[in-house]
């Protein structure tokens, strides 16, 4: 079974810019989640989808981040513009809802974005 | 103040050695309680998961939760430098099935 895929995995732009990250779930997962990990923290959850529904996006700064699920499956995540303090690691996971584990999540690799 | 505090570390032992990994918490309606290792540059991955109190052996892994002082533990045995990484205790609740809280994580290294 391949893993969460994410792309890019990493990304340098200057404050202003926009960026958009990319992530494809473990096929048939329902559940997809963004999470931000700024250096030395734990990850922060952005938003999380149920299928192509939000669930919750109460940590998201929707000033300046969006994030969508079309059709269910792949999500992207852009900011813009960005601020130096958006640099950090923004990792993809996603669950099945047959999981007998609720809170088993898996992760991809993350993408690294440094705001200069 | 957070509601999940993890002891910050870092954390270096010989190998051999038994690990102890902890977190407090202050939210009383936490059921779930999850360590994840993170590998330098990789994904957190699931180690072990304990829902309410008690304690869970898998290997050299095991986990512990006492509700009434809102503390958990992951307890390392005959560790080896294969698990030198960060441990991050994650938490949830009943009502919102995947939605974790995060601690920011113990960097552990383990010398051969």
């Amino acid at each position: 079974e391949a893993g969460v895929a994410q792309s890019p995995r990493y990304k340098i732009i200057e404050k202003r810019q926009s960026v958009a990250f990319w992530c494809n779930p473990i096929s048939g997962h329902a559940t997809l989640y963004w999470y931000q990990q700024i250096l030395g923290q734990g990850p922060k959850l952005l938003i999380q989808f149920q299928n192509n529904g939000v669930v919750d996006d109460s940590q998201l700064p929707k000033d300046r981040f969006s994030a969508e699920r079309l059709k269910g499956v792949d999500s992207t995540l852009k900011i813009q513009p960005a601020k130096l303090e958006d640099s950090a690691v923004y990792l993809c996971a996603s669950r099945s809802q047959r999981d007998r584990v609720p809170y088993e999540q898996y992760f991809g690799p993350g993408t690294r974005l440094t705001v200069t | 103040q957070k509601e999940v505090e993890q002891d910050p570390g870092p954390l270096s032992v010989p190998e051999g050695a038994i690990v102890s990994l902890n977190c407090t918490y202050s939210n009383s309606a936490f059921q779930y309680f999850m360590w994840y290792r993170q590998y330098s540059r990789k994904g957190p991955e699931l180690l072990m998961y304990t829902y309410s109190s008690g304690n869970k052996e898998d290997g050299r892994f095991t986990a512990q939760v006492d509700k009434s002082s809102k503390y958990i533990s992951l307890f390392i045995r005959d560790s080896q430098p294969s698990d030198s990484a960060t441990y991050l205790c994650a938490m949830g609740k009943s009502t919102n099935a995947g939605k974790s809280t995060f601690g920011d994580g113990t960097t552990l290294t383990v010398k051969p």
